[in-house]
């Protein structure tokens, strides 16, 4: 699977938009992007996945570039308990292959 | 909500003990995973299963072993655990036909003394 880069850290204003980027240049044309939160060492939690269209659902939106080299994770009004360390996940045919996590990016929302 | 459970929670235990963590999952998936994951690193996949009586080895190597007797349930074994294994264990499940979203346990937080 192609590998993804994210920033370590991110801060947010509660009730502001937070923006996580995530880089995968490598990204093949069946691989999909999926998004996973992990709140203070609970189990990950999945949040969206999506190929090449966006995509959006009650917890947020994904905006993929039109190369698929990048995207970005919207959570439209950022609260205290998004607070999470956010995985971007690069992944060929979602039901064979194991979920393989990186650092991924520690959003802090503050108040 | 997710409908998978691990056992124990915590553990504290000295060392050259053997335990075994449970981890069951209600939902009829035939995929599970184990991650281990030190505090404030990222995860990484031990085990695996597709299936009764399949079981595979992550990309971390580990002194734990694991077996699927059952579809519901994936345990690890330690047969010897050392202060090394101290960390925290998250169990994991999908369907094999391609559901999207990999469900999580809430993990077994252990301690070797």
């Amino acid at each position: 699977d192609a590998k993804t880069t994210q920033p370590t850290s991110m801060d947010c204003a509660e009730g502001r938009a937070a923006n996580l980027p995530c880089n995968h240049s490598t990204i093949s044309g069946n691989e999909y992007v999926y998004w996973y939160r992990q709140i203070h060492s609970q189990g990950p939690q999945y949040i969206i996945h999506g190929l090449k269209n966006n995509e959006t659902n009650e917890m947020a939106s994904l905006i993929i570039t039109e190369d698929r080299k990048s995207s970005t994770l919207i959570l439209p009004h950022a609260t205290l308990r998004d607070t999470a360390v956010y995985y971007c996940i690069v992944r060929v045919d979602p039901g064979n292959t194991p979920l393989v996590f990186g650092k991924g990016t520690r959003l802090s929302v503050i108040a | 909500e997710a409908d998978i459970y691990q056992t124990p929670r915590y553990l504290v235990i000295g060392t050259g003990k053997k335990i075994t963590l449970e981890c069951s999952q209600t939902m009829g998936h035939d995929k599970m995973y184990w991650y281990q994951q030190d505090p404030g690193m990222e995860l990484h996949l031990i085990h695996y299963s597709y299936g009764v009586n399949s079981t595979e080895k992550g990309d971390l190597s580990s002194e734990s072993t694991v077996s699927r007797i059952r579809t519901e349930h994936f345990p690890l074994t330690l047969e010897s655990a050392r202060p090394s294994h101290t960390s925290q264990y998250l169990c994991a499940s999908h369907h094999l036909a391609g559901e999207d979203e990999q469900f999580f346990g809430p993990g077994t937080r252990l301690t070797v003394l």
